[in-house]
């Protein structure tokens, strides 16, 4: 069984749409993540989430972005306005000091 | 600016073969480096490293640390069909969120 469950599995917005990607933890971790992958480049961190707040985020992290923990098990990731170049596979993944993390299967994000 | 460089990017044997991948990587704060394997979607965790010079070994994988050349290797002995996949070579940073820097991966592609 997976560790994290995505959903959507797959997402078609119109451009300066509002979209939100979901992801529920199976068991409990301390730590959240919201990685993408943009197709054929590399996978990229956008922002970890620990103890109910964000706790880094990288430069892509703009305020287009938000993230929450609403009910103590959903984790979501908000786009607002959506661009053309917001498309690609948006990963969950969560872990715990000193242990791998653990990705989700993935949504793939088609701004269009 | 942290970075991870895999290679080669892209590998094509024949089953049966042995093949290495190469990471190295330049990075604040080491805390460890993981390899992951990704197939369709998600990666999927291989291993975990964290001390030089001992290696960690998973069936026909292995991979193994160092830290004085700050890279590693994945070694893949007798090669099957199901290898093929882009496998991920991530860096694990300290500074509290314990955030994957990822390298592009490299393809590796088994043919019968």
């Amino acid at each position: 069984e997976p560790e994290v469950t995505q959903t959507p599995s797959h997402q078609v917005t119109q451009m300066g749409q509002e979209v939100i990607l979901r992801c529920v933890p199976i068991s409990n971790h301390l730590y959240f993540y919201w990685y993408r992958q943009i197709l054929g480049q590399k996978v990229e961190f956008l922002v970890s989430f620990y103890n109910n707040e964000i706790s880094e985020k990288s430069e892509i992290f703009d305020d287009q972005f938000s993230v929450e923990r609403p009910d103590g098990s959903n984790f979501t990731l908000k786009i607002r306005s959506t661009k053309l170049e917001d498309s690609a596979m948006y990963f969950c993944a969560v872990g715990d000091r000193d242990t791998e993390a653990f990705f989700g299967q993935g949504t793939r994000l088609t701004v269009v | 600016e942290d970075k991870v460089v895999q290679s080669p990017l892209s590998l094509v044997v024949h089953e049966g073969d042995t093949v290495t991948l190469n990471c190295s990587y330049e990075v604040t704060n080491f805390r460890s480096l993981l390899w992951y394997k990704q197939e369709k979607k998600a990666p999927t965790f291989l291993f975990m490293l964290t001390s030089s010079g001992i290696e960690k070994k998973s069936g026909r994988l292995s991979s193994i640390l160092d830290k004085k050349e700050l890279s590693s290797i994945l070694n893949i002995t007798a090669t099957q069909t199901g290898d093929s996949a882009i496998y991920l070579c991530a860096v694990e940073t300290q500074g509290g969120s314990e955030k994957l820097v990822f390298g592009k991966g490299t393809k590796l592609t088994v043919n019968p």
